[in-house]
């Protein structure tokens, strides 16, 4: 148990459905991000919120898009996908941006049809 | 982005065998390395968070050592044991968020 949670842990989904991942955490952390992990490939960071502002986004297509709406929950909003968009989406919290250790959830695992 | 290199991509070891991993990255700005364990079907753990030249940190059977100066980190496990059967993360920061991960190194431990 990390004190980070992500629903749905499992999602499939057409390309042309609208759904959303959900993340919150417990730790009383300022950060959050959104991580991918494709197979064969190192984990991409997507977005990092700091302070529900986001301060860093990786050039990720704009049919992802994230929403921090306080610093406890983050959510990725995903339509129009596409089958190589399918993968392992992890969020993570940390109390400080850089340095801080990065406290993650378990995954949600997307599969695009 | 940083690139960021682990080797080997795999390993197989046997019970009680000490084993080691390297992670290289680029030693210009650095700013802070990090190592993770990443258990099947868990989330990555926080093992280490080093940022200082020269740091060494040990947890238990399992220690790191950092040269920012040539870019590289070493991980190293004493008397392996199966519970330790897991992907090695290293990940690196050369800016206050961006935090790049490895590939990974797949430790496979058997008694």
């Amino acid at each position: 148990e990390t004190g980070v949670t992500q629903t749905p842990r499992h999602l499939v989904m057409g390309m042309t459905n609208k759904k959303s991942l959900k993340c919150e955490q417990h730790l009383g952390h300022n950060a959050m991000y959104w991580y991918k992990q494709s197979a064969k490939k190192p984990l991409e960071l997507m977005f990092v919120y700091s302070l529900e502002e986001r301060v860093e986004n990786n050039s990720v297509p704009s049919r992802f898009s994230p929403e921090c709406p306080n610093s406890s929950h983050l959510f990725l909003h995903l339509h129009t996908l596409q089958p190589e968009d399918s993968a392992l989406y992890l969020c993570a919290s940390s109390q400080l941006t850089g340095a801080g250790e990065l406290f993650f959830g378990e995954g949600s695992r997307l599969t695009v049809l | 982005i940083l690139n960021v290199e682990q080797s080997p991509q795999s390993l197989h070891v046997q019970e009680g065998d000490s084993t080691n991993f390297t992670c290289s990255f680029p030693s210009s700005n650095f700013y802070a390395l990090h190592w993770y364990r990443w258990e099947t079907a868990k989330s990555p753990e926080a093992l280490f968070v080093m940022t200082l030249n020269g740091d060494e940190k040990k947890k238990g059977r399992i220690s790191a050592t950092l040269n920012t100066k040539e870019g590289y980190s070493y991980l190293y496990i004493k008397g392996s044991q199966p519970e330790d059967s897991a992907t090695y993360l290293c990940a690196a920061s050369v800016s206050g968020y961006a935090l790049n991960f490895g590939k990974g190194t797949s430790l496979l431990v058997t008694p």
